[in-house]
């Protein structure tokens, strides 16, 4: 199983938005609503963001949210904050095999 | 408040073993799904196994499958990994992880506990 595909890096000033995207294939990504992003500051454990696609875990901020068309899924993060600054990696569960795929993740950088 | 803390970490030689365990605290272990994910240094995360609430179902990716047994006491509230015939790519820092309540995503992480495998 490979890594679904996300863009190394992705940056914007404070205020703005920045999108991600993670493509994986009709086996993953496209053929389930069971697209997951977490958000990894150094050093520490990754953190639960978006599930479902685009459903938000309480205590997430609305700045984050996410889509899906086809086999690429997205997260936009509104409102660029400095705490914002981290690696965001997506997630599909690929049910064919009844496996789990990571992105290869995607540094965020404020500027 | 809910914790996973890893432990059993440390350096180990090729060919050898290590048991990794997973203290949970703050929520209903017995009732909840768990998995092992694991983040080789300066790289990204890597799902490596499963296991559900009664410890009856368990899946592996590809590359651990056959080497590593993903277990659970849930009496001493407690998650396990036995890693067998271990090779210098199983080294990574190994996240013990809850699978949250509306399943396929994973709720809670723990901070992880360093596996070193060289000679």
């Amino acid at each position: 199983q490979s890594a679904l595909t996300q863009p190394p890096s992705a940056s914007g000033s404070p205020g703005q938005s920045v999108t991600i995207s993670c493509t994986g294939t009709s086996s993953d990504v496209g053929g389930y609503n069971y697209v997951s992003w977490y958000q990894q500051h150094p050093g520490k454990a990754p953190k639960l963001m978006i599930y479902e696609v685009n459903k938000r875990p309480s205590g997430v901020p609305d700045r984050f949210s996410g889509s899906k068309s086809g086999n690429t899924a997205s997260l936009t993060v509104s409102g660029l904050q400095a705490e914002d600054e981290a690696d965001y990696y997506c997630s599909s569960f690929t049910g064919t095999t009844l496996k789990y795929v990571f992105g290869t993740g995607t540094r965020v950088t404020v500027l | 408040e809910v914790k996973l803390v890893e432990s059993g970490g440390g350096l180990a030689q090729p060919g050898g073993s290590l048991r990794l365990s997973c203290a949970a605290s703050g929520f209903t272990f017995s009732s909840c799904k768990f998995h092992w994910v694991r983040q080789a240094p300066g790289r990204g995360l890597e799902w490596i196994a499963y296991i559900s609430s009664s410890g009856n179902t368990i899946y592996y990716s590809d590359s651990v499958k056959g080497r590593f047994t993903i277990s659970r006491d849930n009496a001493k509230i407690s998650l396990y990994l036995q890693m067998n015939s271990l090779r210098a790519e199983d080294t990574a820092v190994y996240h013990c992880v809850r699978e949250g309540a509306d399943d396929y995503n994973f709720d809670y992480w723990g901070l992880g506990t360093l596996v070193t495998v060289s000679s």
